[in-house]
């Protein structure tokens, strides 16, 4: 079972807030990725990062930021929210070689009013 | 067009029979293929891996994988209510490390 873990589960927020999405993963792993899924959609990449301040952007635009000080922590940042920002948000990691195998949080709720 | 083509469904099956799901793709570079499980409001939980063309067996689940055709499948024998999940196919190329094309993901329903 994997350990990565992600909070809030679930946030509600006002328009202009600016807010931080927390994961964090005990497995030691160097590849972490961000990726945002609308109900009933598919997952989309937004981030990923191959180790200590490495960070790259997904295949999906995304106006959020990431930061990588530690290899276990992975966390994005929305400067300011607005209501398309309304999603989910799962963070996932990998390890480097042997299989390419991806496991992932709970994922973090976000809604924007 | 998408890269990863699947039918959201719901896919409804009595207790017991088999749940058959499957996606094609269109990037033949696609080596790896993954099939994951989605609870509601819970992150994906990945079921079977398999590289490149074949076959492979996981208690109730096999996984299919044929290149020729693009075109995946997953098998559940002997399907539990517990089971109903939505289903994720997710692929990548070999030099993509955990950046996957997934698709939308199959609702399927067990009913006991």
């Amino acid at each position: 079972e994997a350990d990565i873990y992600q909070t809030p589960r679930y946030l509600v927020i006002g328009t202009g807030k600016k807010i931080t999405l927390e994961c964090s993963q005990t497995m030691g792993h160097d590849k972490m990725y961000w990726y945002q899924q609308d109900p009933g959609m598919e997952l989309h990449l937004i981030h990923y990062s191959y180790g200590v301040n490495s960070t790259e952007k997904g295949d999906l635009s995304s106006e959020s930021t990431v930061s990588r000080i530690r290899t276990e922590h992975f966390p994005l940042t929305l400067e300011s929210a607005r209501p398309s920002h309304t999603s989910q948000y799962l963070c996932a990691s990998s390890a480097t070689g042997g299989k390419n195998t991806i496991y992932f949080g709970e994922g973090s709720w976000l809604t924007v009013v | 067009q998408k890269e990863v083509e699947q039918d959201p469904g719901p896919l409804s099956v009595p207790e017991g029979a088999i749940v058959s799901l499957n996606c094609t793709y269109s990037n033949s570079a696609f080596q790896y293929f993954m099939w994951y499980r989605q609870y509601s409001r819970k992150g994906p939980e990945l079921l079977m891996y398999t590289y490149s063309s074949g076959n492979k067996e996981d208690g109730r689940f096999t996984a299919q994988v044929d290149k020729s055709s693009k075109y995946i499948s997953l098998f559940i024998r002997d399907s539990q209510p517990s089971d109903s999940a939505t289903y994720l196919c997710a692929m990548s190329p070999p030099d993509s490390w955990g950046k996957l094309q997934f698709g939308a993901g199959t609702q399927v329903v067990v009913t006991p």
